[in-house]
């Protein structure tokens, strides 16, 4: 067990909604990753968040934004939701020591099933 | 950017037996990460072993080990004496920096399944 924890744990929406997936780190860590992982594939980073803050971000359009909270837990909202947003989305909690700390371990939580119909 | 491929989409081995799962890598970076994670059918990610760029030993954790060759940019997984729970998906990752963070470029997998 990681101590990574992620809610809820399965989503059905409809096209064109808004979701909110939340994580809460592992204890002592400061900061999270999301990542999308569509059947059959490897996970894709979405974002990362340092100590509040957008700490790099991957190929997904603006409406994947997300939050990070002052204990370092963490909120993923998708707006306008498409059928391909259907997938598994990971949070990873890691412990940053600075930028470019080349020493990181990411640990990932259960992850949430979201399903868009 | 980076890449990550894995070869064998599926491998099949049995109880007691050593298996090795290929990951081979792309960068042009000196300094890089290499993880390898499990993701059984219940979807979690379960982080099993890194190798840093600059160690000189290859990374063991238990029954896991890398066989890391950086000239030939490989760092494959063993396995050594499998068992039953061992069946999942492997993922073979690479940490690349975004510029002040890090983020995981992972290959495409490999389905393992262990047998009596």
């Amino acid at each position: 067990e990681t101590g990574v924890t992620q809610s809820p744990t399965h989503l059905i929406k409809t096209r064109g909604q808004q979701v909110t997936l939340r994580c809460s780190s592992q204890s002592g860590h400061n900061t999270v990753s999301w990542y999308q992982q569509a059947l059959g594939q490897g996970p894709q980073f979405i974002f990362q968040y340092y100590r509040e803050e957008e700490n790099g971000r991957g190929n997904f359009p603006p409406r994947f934004s997300g939050l990070q909270f002052p204990n370092y837990s963490s909120e993923l909202n998708v707006n306008a939701l498409e059928l391909d947003d259907s997938a598994l989305y990971l949070c990873a909690s890691s412990m940053l020591r600075g930028s470019g700390d080349s020493a990181e371990t990411q640990y990932f939580g259960p992850g949430t099933r979201l399903l868009v119909l | 950017a980076q890449k990550i491929t894995q070869t064998q989409p599926g491998m099949f081995v049995q109880e007691k037996e050593a298996v090795t799962l290929d990951c081979t890598y792309d960068t042009s970076d000196q300094s890089y990460g290499l993880f390898w994670y499990k993701q059984p059918s219940s979807g979690e990610m379960i982080f099993l072993i890194y190798q840093g760029s600059y160690d000189e030993q290859n990374a063991t954790e238990g029954r896991y080990s890398l066989n890391f060759q950086k000239a030939r940019k490989s760092a494959n997984l063993v396995i050594s004496a499998s068992q039953l729970g061992d069946s999942a998906m492997y993922f073979c990752a690479m940490r690349e920096s975004t510029g002040g963070g890090n983020k995981l470029t992972f290959g495409t997998g490999t389905q393992l399944k262990v047998e009596l």
